[in-house]
């Protein structure tokens, strides 16, 4: 079965740092979602992108925060100048349709630590 | 997108039904209910969805009342691996890049 990818599983950064977590969404999608969990919270969204450019974006997803789709296979979440308060869970996903009825397969996760 | 209300958590016996409730009595004519759960800290994984129809496939059946205001998603013989949080989900059809939005769910364990 068909697989979202993320790496890395677990990254460690110092706060200040810059990360960039990668997915590699299902070859046919066309859209692209990143969602965060901090622990022990809700599954909350961040933004989502179709056709190289931001569709919609949450009010958590500031000008820290930035994607990309540099090819035509990986999909990227930057975040920079880390704070504490972004450690979580962020989980990519993907959807073939534009309304999204065939349902959003997520990745496992990147588990983002910032000490 | 309505509003949803699910229990908090529910326990269930291995082998037996599991039937997770959900009330989302302000949906709309063109909503569809979604159902997603996620096991431990793993990505939330797609289960089920409806409009107005009862649905099955292999992982469980969605049954949606008459009047649409609450539906019932059933995993027929609940496993461990089953243990997970269920979100229970209402989207507009057709709304393009919407996002889907979580709740806090319902929180199964079940139980050997």
């Amino acid at each position: 079965e068909p697989e979202v990818t993320q790496t890395p599983s677990h990254q460690v950064t110092q706060m200040g740092q810059e990360v960039i977590l990668r997915c590699v969404p299902i070859s046919n999608h066309l859209y692209f979602y990143w969602y965060r969990q901090i622990l022990g919270q809700k599954v909350e969204f961040l933004v989502s992108f179709y056709n190289n450019e931001i569709s919609e974006k949450s009010e958590i997803f500031d000008d820290q925060f930035s994607v990309e789709r540099p090819d035509g296979s990986n999909f990227t979440l930057k975040i920079r100048s880390t704070k504490l308060e972004d450690s979580a869970m962020y989980f990519c996903a993907s959807s073939e349709t534009q309304t999204g009825l065939s349902g959003y397969t997520f990745g496992s996760g990147t588990r983002l630590t910032v000490v | 997108d309505a509003k949803t209300t699910q229990p908090p958590s529910m326990d269930c016996a291995e082998g037996r039904a599991a039937n997770l409730p959900c009330n989302h009595s302000t949906i709309s004519g063109n909503e569809y209910v979604y159902w997603y759960r996620q096991i431990h800290s793993q990505g939330p994984q797609y289960i089920i969805h409806g409009l107005k129809n009862n649905e099955t496939n292999e992982m469980a059946s969605l049954i949606i009342t008459e009047d649409r205001k609450s539906s019932t998603l059933i995993l027929p013989h609940a496993t461990l691996r089953d243990t997970a949080v269920y979100y229970c989900i209402v989207r507009v059809a057709g709304s393009g890049n919407t996002p889907l939005v979580f709740g806090k769910g319902t929180r199964l364990s079940v139980i050997a």
